[in-house]
């Protein structure tokens, strides 16, 4: 079974621009939930997809955005990059949301993101 | 808010046990978990134990669960060189919401 994948592993952004990523769940999995790791803030929760809804938000700035599409495959997009959204982005999936009995998130190695 | 906590550094020599401590806010956490981080990787779940329980053992890994002093501890037992990584704890209450603990770097060395 393949497991959670991310792409791109790396990217590299200026100040201003809009970047997209991706995020492709374990098969079955209709969870999708991403988070930012920074070495000061750590790991940092964005926000929580499940069919195609979103369930759930962290506290970020609205130039934070995702979707999930039918097939539970998730994107989020940041606009008006700063410097301060570089950072390692993760997404994990699970079979029907983080607190479910038993339930386990399954992480994607991440993208790397640069804002120069 | 909730708030997870951890030492940042653990060093240990091979062969001897691991205690990764970790101390949290929220009283109304439902599950709580470790886990592991290795250089350019994403997160591995370890173990987790729900908060009615006070000790689980996987294998090498013992965690440990003080519910009224908000303290969880991860012993590992016999640390290899393979153990050299990022622990996080985690804890997860009824807003759905997975919070992170700092991160401990565990250091194996022989």
């Amino acid at each position: 079974k393949a497991g959670v994948t991310q792409t791109p592993r790396y990217l590299i952004k200026t100040r201003g621009q809009q970047v997209t990523l991706s995020c492709s769940p374990i098969s079955g999995h209709r969870s999708v939930s991403w988070y930012q790791q920074t070495p000061g803030q750590g790991l940092q929760f964005l926000f929580e997809y499940f069919s195609e809804t979103q369930r759930n938000k962290g506290n970020f700035p609205g130039r934070f955005s995702g979707r999930q599409f039918s097939n539970s495959r998730s994107e989020m997009n940041v606009s008006t990059l700063e410097l301060g959204d570089s950072a390692l982005y993760l997404c994990a999936s699970s079979l029907v949301g983080p607190s479910g009995t038993n339930e386990k998130l399954f992480f994607g190695s991440g993208t790397q993101l640069s804002v120069l | 808010g909730e708030d997870v906590e951890q030492s940042l550094f653990l060093s240990v020599r091979e062969g001897d046990s691991s205690v990764i401590n970790c101390t949290y806010t929220d009283s109304s956490s439902t599950y709580l978990y470790w886990y592991k981080q290795e250089p350019g990787a994403g997160l591995q779940l370890l173990t987790y134990i729900f908060s009615n329980m006070d000790m689980k053992q996987d294998q090498r890994l013992t965690v440990l669960l003080n519910k009224k002093d908000k303290h969880l501890s991860l012993r590992i037992a016999d640390t290899q060189t393979g153990d050299s990584a990022i622990y996080f704890c985690a804890e997860i209450n009824n807003t759905d919401k997975l919070i992170f603990g700092t991160g401990t770097r565990l250091q194996v060395f022989p």
